[in-house]
Protein backbone atom coordinates (compact mmCIF):
# COMPACT_ATOMS: atom_id res chain seq x y z
CA UNK A 1 0.00 0.00 0.00
CA UNK A 2 1.62 3.40 -0.78
CA UNK A 3 -0.40 5.72 1.29
CA UNK A 4 -3.42 7.91 0.60
CA UNK A 5 -3.34 9.18 -3.09
CA UNK A 6 -4.83 11.83 -4.56
CA UNK A 7 -6.22 12.68 -8.41
CA UNK A 8 -5.72 15.16 -9.91
CA UNK A 9 -2.86 16.96 -8.18
CA UNK A 10 -3.54 20.19 -9.65
CA UNK A 11 -6.51 21.43 -11.67
CA UNK A 12 -6.92 24.73 -13.37
CA UNK A 13 -10.22 25.51 -14.56
CA UNK A 14 -12.49 28.81 -15.43
CA UNK A 15 -15.49 29.69 -12.91
CA UNK A 16 -18.76 28.20 -13.80
CA UNK A 17 -16.89 24.89 -14.69
CA UNK A 18 -17.05 21.68 -12.41
CA UNK A 19 -14.42 19.76 -11.07
CA UNK A 20 -14.33 16.27 -9.44
CA UNK A 21 -11.43 14.84 -7.37
CA UNK A 22 -10.83 11.42 -6.27
CA UNK A 23 -9.21 10.45 -3.18
CA UNK A 24 -8.31 6.38 -2.65
CA UNK A 25 -7.47 5.69 0.89
CA UNK A 26 -5.33 3.11 2.50
CA UNK A 27 -7.59 -0.24 1.57
CA UNK A 28 -8.07 -1.01 5.42
CA UNK A 29 -9.16 2.11 6.56
CA UNK A 30 -12.96 2.56 7.08
CA UNK A 31 -12.99 6.68 7.61
CA UNK A 32 -12.11 9.34 5.14
CA UNK A 33 -12.12 12.79 5.26
CA UNK A 34 -12.07 15.96 3.33
CA UNK A 35 -10.02 18.96 4.22
CA UNK A 36 -9.60 22.37 2.51
CA UNK A 37 -6.44 24.47 2.82
CA UNK A 38 -5.82 28.08 1.77
CA UNK A 39 -2.52 29.48 1.53
CA UNK A 40 -1.38 31.01 5.23
CA UNK A 41 -4.15 28.63 6.57
CA UNK A 42 -4.24 25.07 8.75
CA UNK A 43 -6.49 22.31 7.10
CA UNK A 44 -10.70 23.26 7.17
CA UNK A 45 -12.82 20.50 7.93
CA UNK A 46 -15.45 19.72 4.86
CA UNK A 47 -16.48 16.04 5.40
CA UNK A 48 -15.66 12.78 6.77
CA UNK A 49 -17.54 9.13 6.03
CA UNK A 50 -17.19 6.11 7.94
CA UNK A 51 -17.35 3.58 5.10
CA UNK A 52 -19.54 4.49 2.93
CA UNK A 53 -21.92 6.98 5.05
CA UNK A 54 -20.75 10.49 4.94
CA UNK A 55 -22.04 10.99 8.52
CA UNK A 56 -21.01 14.74 9.11
CA UNK A 57 -20.62 18.01 6.62
CA UNK A 58 -19.23 21.39 7.30
CA UNK A 59 -21.26 24.58 7.33
CA UNK A 60 -18.32 25.21 5.13
CA UNK A 61 -19.84 23.03 2.39
CA UNK A 62 -22.45 24.85 -0.55
CA UNK A 63 -24.76 23.14 -2.28
CA UNK A 64 -22.36 23.18 -4.78
CA UNK A 65 -20.10 20.67 -3.08
CA UNK A 66 -20.28 17.15 -3.25
CA UNK A 67 -19.16 13.93 -2.05
CA UNK A 68 -19.41 10.31 -1.80
CA UNK A 69 -17.92 7.26 -1.18
CA UNK A 70 -19.35 4.30 -3.00
CA UNK A 71 -18.86 1.07 -1.48
CA UNK A 72 -16.64 2.44 1.30
CA UNK A 73 -13.36 2.51 -0.89
CA UNK A 74 -12.57 5.86 -2.65
CA UNK A 75 -14.29 9.08 -2.51
CA UNK A 76 -15.15 11.74 -5.09
CA UNK A 77 -15.55 15.45 -4.08
CA UNK A 78 -17.07 17.73 -6.86
CA UNK A 79 -17.41 20.86 -6.95
CA UNK A 80 -20.56 22.51 -9.32
CA UNK A 81 -20.49 25.97 -10.94
CA UNK A 82 -16.76 26.84 -9.44
CA UNK A 83 -16.35 30.23 -7.78
CA UNK A 84 -13.00 31.74 -7.75
CA UNK A 85 -13.49 31.58 -3.90
CA UNK A 86 -12.99 27.82 -4.23
CA UNK A 87 -9.76 28.00 -5.29
CA UNK A 88 -7.66 25.97 -2.58
CA UNK A 89 -5.86 22.54 -1.66
CA UNK A 90 -8.24 19.92 -0.93
CA UNK A 91 -6.51 17.23 1.05
CA UNK A 92 -8.04 14.49 1.73
CA UNK A 93 -7.00 11.99 4.53
CA UNK A 94 -7.71 8.35 5.79
CA UNK A 95 -7.71 6.60 9.29
CA UNK A 96 -8.43 3.10 10.99
CA UNK A 97 -11.16 3.54 13.71
CA UNK A 98 -11.49 0.30 16.17
CA UNK A 99 -15.03 1.45 17.57
CA UNK A 100 -16.04 0.71 20.81
CA UNK A 101 -12.07 0.25 21.50
CA UNK A 102 -11.50 2.67 24.57
CA UNK A 103 -8.46 5.12 23.00
CA UNK A 104 -9.25 3.99 19.41
CA UNK A 105 -11.32 7.69 18.82
CA UNK A 106 -8.03 9.39 18.87
CA UNK A 107 -7.15 8.29 15.42
CA UNK A 108 -4.39 9.50 13.70
CA UNK A 109 -5.03 10.66 9.83
CA UNK A 110 -2.60 9.55 7.24
CA UNK A 111 -2.75 12.95 4.63
CA UNK A 112 -2.46 12.84 0.59
CA UNK A 113 -0.60 14.95 -1.27
CA UNK A 114 -2.95 17.53 -1.78
CA UNK A 115 -5.34 18.13 -4.80
CA UNK A 116 -4.94 21.99 -5.81
CA UNK A 117 -7.55 23.70 -7.49
CA UNK A 118 -7.27 27.04 -8.95
CA UNK A 119 -10.08 28.56 -10.80
CA UNK A 120 -9.76 31.47 -13.21
CA UNK B 1 -16.32 25.82 20.34
CA UNK B 2 -13.21 23.96 19.35
CA UNK B 3 -10.15 25.75 18.39
CA UNK B 4 -5.92 25.65 17.86
CA UNK B 5 -4.16 28.92 17.78
CA UNK B 6 -0.67 28.92 16.76
CA UNK B 7 0.90 32.15 17.71
CA UNK B 8 3.83 32.38 15.57
CA UNK B 9 3.37 32.29 12.31
CA UNK B 10 7.00 31.62 11.83
CA UNK B 11 10.16 30.39 14.56
CA UNK B 12 13.97 30.78 13.32
CA UNK B 13 16.62 28.64 15.43
CA UNK B 14 20.14 27.55 14.36
CA UNK B 15 21.10 24.24 14.12
CA UNK B 16 21.92 22.47 17.11
CA UNK B 17 19.91 25.03 19.28
CA UNK B 18 16.49 23.81 21.17
CA UNK B 19 13.08 24.36 18.94
CA UNK B 20 9.63 25.55 20.41
CA UNK B 21 6.50 25.53 18.24
CA UNK B 22 3.63 26.73 20.33
CA UNK B 23 0.37 25.75 20.51
CA UNK B 24 -2.88 26.30 22.80
CA UNK B 25 -6.31 24.82 22.43
CA UNK B 26 -9.85 25.13 23.98
CA UNK B 27 -11.90 22.13 24.18
CA UNK B 28 -15.46 21.65 25.36
CA UNK B 29 -14.14 17.99 27.30
CA UNK B 30 -10.92 16.29 27.75
CA UNK B 31 -8.89 17.03 24.74
CA UNK B 32 -6.94 14.61 21.78
CA UNK B 33 -3.77 16.19 20.79
CA UNK B 34 -1.77 16.42 17.54
CA UNK B 35 1.16 17.50 16.61
CA UNK B 36 1.48 17.14 12.01
CA UNK B 37 4.62 18.11 9.79
CA UNK B 38 3.82 19.20 5.88
CA UNK B 39 6.36 19.51 3.69
CA UNK B 40 6.53 21.18 0.23
CA UNK B 41 4.60 19.51 -1.71
CA UNK B 42 3.95 16.68 0.66
CA UNK B 43 1.07 15.41 2.55
CA UNK B 44 0.62 16.27 5.95
CA UNK B 45 2.55 13.50 8.09
CA UNK B 46 1.67 12.66 11.80
CA UNK B 47 4.33 13.53 14.55
CA UNK B 48 2.69 12.68 17.45
CA UNK B 49 -0.41 12.51 19.97
CA UNK B 50 -1.47 13.02 23.45
CA UNK B 51 -4.73 11.05 24.33
CA UNK B 52 -4.11 10.94 28.58
CA UNK B 53 -1.09 9.98 30.55
CA UNK B 54 2.41 11.08 31.13
CA UNK B 55 2.80 15.14 29.72
CA UNK B 56 5.65 14.52 28.07
CA UNK B 57 4.76 12.90 24.65
CA UNK B 58 7.89 11.52 22.23
CA UNK B 59 7.10 11.15 18.63
CA UNK B 60 9.05 10.81 15.36
CA UNK B 61 12.45 12.25 14.49
CA UNK B 62 13.29 13.46 18.11
CA UNK B 63 10.46 15.66 18.70
CA UNK B 64 8.62 15.77 21.60
CA UNK B 65 5.40 17.76 23.30
CA UNK B 66 4.36 18.76 26.74
CA UNK B 67 0.64 18.88 26.79
CA UNK B 68 0.07 21.94 30.22
CA UNK B 69 -3.55 21.33 31.10
CA UNK B 70 -3.57 24.61 33.56
CA UNK B 71 -2.15 26.55 30.33
CA UNK B 72 -4.08 24.73 27.56
CA UNK B 73 -1.12 24.51 25.91
CA UNK B 74 1.00 22.13 24.13
CA UNK B 75 4.01 23.21 22.30
CA UNK B 76 6.16 21.05 20.27
CA UNK B 77 10.17 21.07 21.32
CA UNK B 78 13.32 19.44 20.14
CA UNK B 79 16.62 19.13 22.13
CA UNK B 80 18.77 20.15 18.94
CA UNK B 81 17.11 21.41 15.49
CA UNK B 82 18.52 20.00 12.19
CA UNK B 83 18.25 22.02 9.00
CA UNK B 84 16.02 19.30 7.92
CA UNK B 85 13.28 20.13 10.33
CA UNK B 86 12.82 23.23 8.41
CA UNK B 87 8.75 22.25 6.93
CA UNK B 88 5.47 23.59 8.19
CA UNK B 89 4.26 22.36 11.54
CA UNK B 90 0.71 22.32 12.65
CA UNK B 91 -0.89 21.50 15.74
CA UNK B 92 -4.48 19.71 15.62
CA UNK B 93 -7.08 18.96 18.71
CA UNK B 94 -10.20 16.41 18.39
CA UNK B 95 -12.94 16.17 21.41
CA UNK B 96 -13.21 13.50 23.46
CA UNK B 97 -15.35 10.62 23.10
CA UNK B 98 -18.86 11.62 23.97
CA UNK B 99 -18.41 15.14 22.69
CA UNK B 100 -20.44 16.10 19.14
CA UNK B 101 -17.64 17.06 17.70
CA UNK B 102 -15.66 13.69 18.40
CA UNK B 103 -15.14 12.98 14.91
CA UNK B 104 -13.66 15.97 14.07
CA UNK B 105 -10.15 17.88 13.89
CA UNK B 106 -9.35 21.47 14.19
CA UNK B 107 -6.21 22.44 13.10
CA UNK B 108 -4.62 25.19 13.99
CA UNK B 109 -2.91 27.99 11.25
CA UNK B 110 0.70 26.44 10.93
CA UNK B 111 3.82 27.59 12.06
CA UNK B 112 6.81 27.62 9.49
CA UNK B 113 10.36 26.72 11.00
CA UNK B 114 13.20 27.78 9.32
CA UNK B 115 16.31 25.98 10.63
CA UNK B 116 19.27 27.74 9.34
CA UNK B 117 22.65 25.98 9.52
Amino acid sequence: DTGVSQDPRHKITKRGQNVTFRCDPISEHNRLYWYRQTLGQGPEFLTYFQNEAQLEKSRLLSDRFSAERPKGSFSTLEIQRTEQGDSAMYLCASSLVRLGLAGSGANVLTFGAGSRLTVL
Amino acid sequence: AQSVAQPEDQVNVAEGNPLTVKCTYSVSGNPYLFWYVQYPNRGLQFLLKYITGDNLVKGSYGFEAEFNKSQTSFHLKKPSALVSDSALYFCAVRDSAGSYNFNKFYFGSGTKLNVKP
